[in-house]
C-alpha cells in the first residue's frame, strides 16, 4: 500500500538554525498539507499546497515558514530561524479528494528538536 | 473558522466493553468527518470516516454517528481490546480544505 513517507524522522538543531523538513507524498495525490503536533497536544493545521501554490495557511505559518515542491515528487517544508516553540512533530499529509472525501494520509513525521 | 471540542479526553475501560467519543463542530459548512487512531509514538491513521449526507456507518466494530442539526458526531468501539488503546482524534473538514482535529481521547482498555 503506498504511503506519505518523510525524512528525517528527527533532526535536532540549534536555536536561530534554518531546517528543511522533507516529504514524498503518494503519487497520483494533488493536495498536500504539513501539520504540527506539540508533545501530548492535538493535530494543528500548518499549510496547504495545491497546483503549485498555497492554497491556505494558518496563523502559525509565519514568515518563518515556507514550503516548496521542488520537483514531481518531493513537497518540503522549511523553517528559516527556528525557535524553541517550534519543537514539535511535523506530519506531512496527501490526499486525492475521492468521492467527494477529503482523506488525508499521514507520513510518519519527523521530530524536532530546537535546542 | 472552525472549532472542534473532543469528550472525554482519557477513557479506561474494561476488555469487551463498548467506548464511545463525542465531538462537537461549529462550522455548519463542515462536510466530512473522520476519525485517526494515533499509537504512542507513531502517524495518525484513518479508521473510519462519514460524510454529511450520511446519518451514520459501521465497519465491524467501529461506527460513527453524525447529527448535522445538533453538530456533533461520534465514536462507537464495541467488544474493545487491548490493541485498541491509543489515543483517537476526530477531525472536521469543509470543501477539500484543511482537517480541523479535536483535541484526542486516550482510551485505555484493561484485559
Amino acid at each position: 500500500e503506498p504511503e506519505v513517507t518523510q525524512t528525517p524522522s528527527h533532526q535536532v538543531t540549534q536555536m536561530g538554525q534554518e531546517v528543511i523538513l522533507r516529504c514524498v507524498p503518494i503519487s497520483n495525490h494533488l493536495y498536500f498539507y504539513w501539520y504540527r503536533q506539540i508533545l501530548g497536544q492535538k493535530v494543528e493545521f500548518l499549510v496547504s499546497f495545491y497546483n503549485n501554490e498555497i492554497s491556505e495557511k494558518s496563523e502559525i505559518f509565519d514568515d518563518q515558514f515556507s514550503v516548496e515542491r521542488p520537483d514531481g515528487s518531493n513537497f518540503t517544508l522549511k523553517i528559516r530561524s527556528t525557535k524553541l516553540e517550534d519543537s514539535a512533530m511535523y506530519f506531512c499529509a496527501s490526499s486525492a479528494h475521492r468521492g467527494g472525501k477529503n482523506i488525508q494520509y499521514f507520513g510518519a513525521g519527523t521530530r524536532l528538536s530546537v535546542l | 473558522g472552525e472549532n472542534v471540542e473532543q469528550h472525554p479526553s482519557t477513557l479506561s475501560v474494561q476488555e469487551g466493553d463498548s467506548a464511545v467519543i463525542k465531538c462537537t463542530y461549529s462550522d455548519s459548512a463542515s462536510n466530512y468527518f473522520p476519525w485517526y487512531k494515533q499509537e504512542l509514538g507513531k502517524r495518525p491513521q484513518l479508521i473510519i470516516d462519514i460524510r454529511s449526507n450520511v446519518g451514520e456507518k459501521k465497519d465491524q466494530r467501529i461506527a460513527v454517528t453524525l447529527n448535522k442539526t445538533a453538530k456533533h458526531f461520534s465514536l462507537h468501539i464495541t467488544e474493545t481490546q487491548p490493541e485498541d488503546s491509543a489515543v483517537y482524534f476526530c477531525a472536521a473538514s469543509s470543501s477539500f480544505q484543511k482537517l480541523v482535529f479535536g483535541t484526542g481521547t486516550r482510551l485505555l482498555v484493561s484485559p
